[in-house]
């Protein structure tokens, strides 16, 4: 049992590339999370979707966009990379409304745009 | 907007040194609270969700109680292998948002 999968781990990019981060979760959840952390930051929110065919804007969505791409995968696009967008991004899902509703993990994925 | 906020930034016992993180939280209707422990290098592992005012959990040496504006991390009789970042989240009702503070960092000294 994978539990979410995240590729690749590691990348680097030059100013003005574009790449997709990839998701996947094998635990049937309806919600899926994208953030980044930055060293004193904590996880800051980026993107989520609630269920298959939605995604909304979280606390730092500018410079991104996702696709719900099923009810498994999420992916999340950066379309001209800034150095700015160096961080380290982790996606996580979780089941709202069953008796545990806590996200769970990838292992995340550590950018950096030179 | 929820909000979360963890103090301390960092805090360092030595081993055996019992402690509290904390966290103060604002949201519009608490769906859960969760604490997640983070290893450098790795995703947060979940410990702990707490649902209401006047909830705890335990597991090992750690128990997180629930108020209705703050939580608390009880840390009894640590040792070195306890040195993490420690997250606290809220899951509020107005939407599907998990929203995190920025974490303790946690060292415990031999």
């Amino acid at each position: 049992n994978a539990g979410v999968t995240q590729t690749p781990k590691f990348q680097v990019l030059k100013t003005g590339q574009s790449m997709t981060l990839q998701c996947a979760q094998d635990m049937n959840h309806n919600s899926m999370y994208w953030y980044r952390q930055d060293p004193g930051m904590g996880l800051r929110l980026i993107y989520y979707s609630a269920s298959e065919g939605t995604t909304d804007k979280g606390e730092v969505p500018n410079g991104y966009n996702v696709s719900r791409l099923n009810k498994r995968e999420f992916s999340l696009r950066l379309e001209s990379a800034a150095p700015s967008q160096t961080s380290v991004y982790f996606c996580a899902s979780s089941q709202p409304g069953g008796g545990n509703t806590e996200a769970f993990f990838g292992q995340g994925t550590r950018l950096t745009v030179v | 907007e929820d909000q979360v906020t963890q103090s301390p930034e960092a805090l360092r016992l030595q081993e055996g040194e019992s402690s509290s993180l904390n966290c103060s939280y604002t949201v519009s209707g608490l769906r859960g609270l969760f604490w997640y422990r983070q290893d450098p290098g790795k995703g947060p592992e979940f410990l702990f969700t707490l649902y209401s005012a006047g909830e705890e959990k335990e597991k090992e040496r750690l128990k997180a109680t629930l108020t209705k504006k703050e939580s608390f991390l009880h840390i009894t009789a640590p040792k070195p292998e306890d040195s993490a970042t420690y997250l606290c989240a809220v899951y509020g009702k107005r939407d599907d948002k998990i929203i995190f503070g920025k974490g303790t960092r946690l060292h415990i000294l031999p």
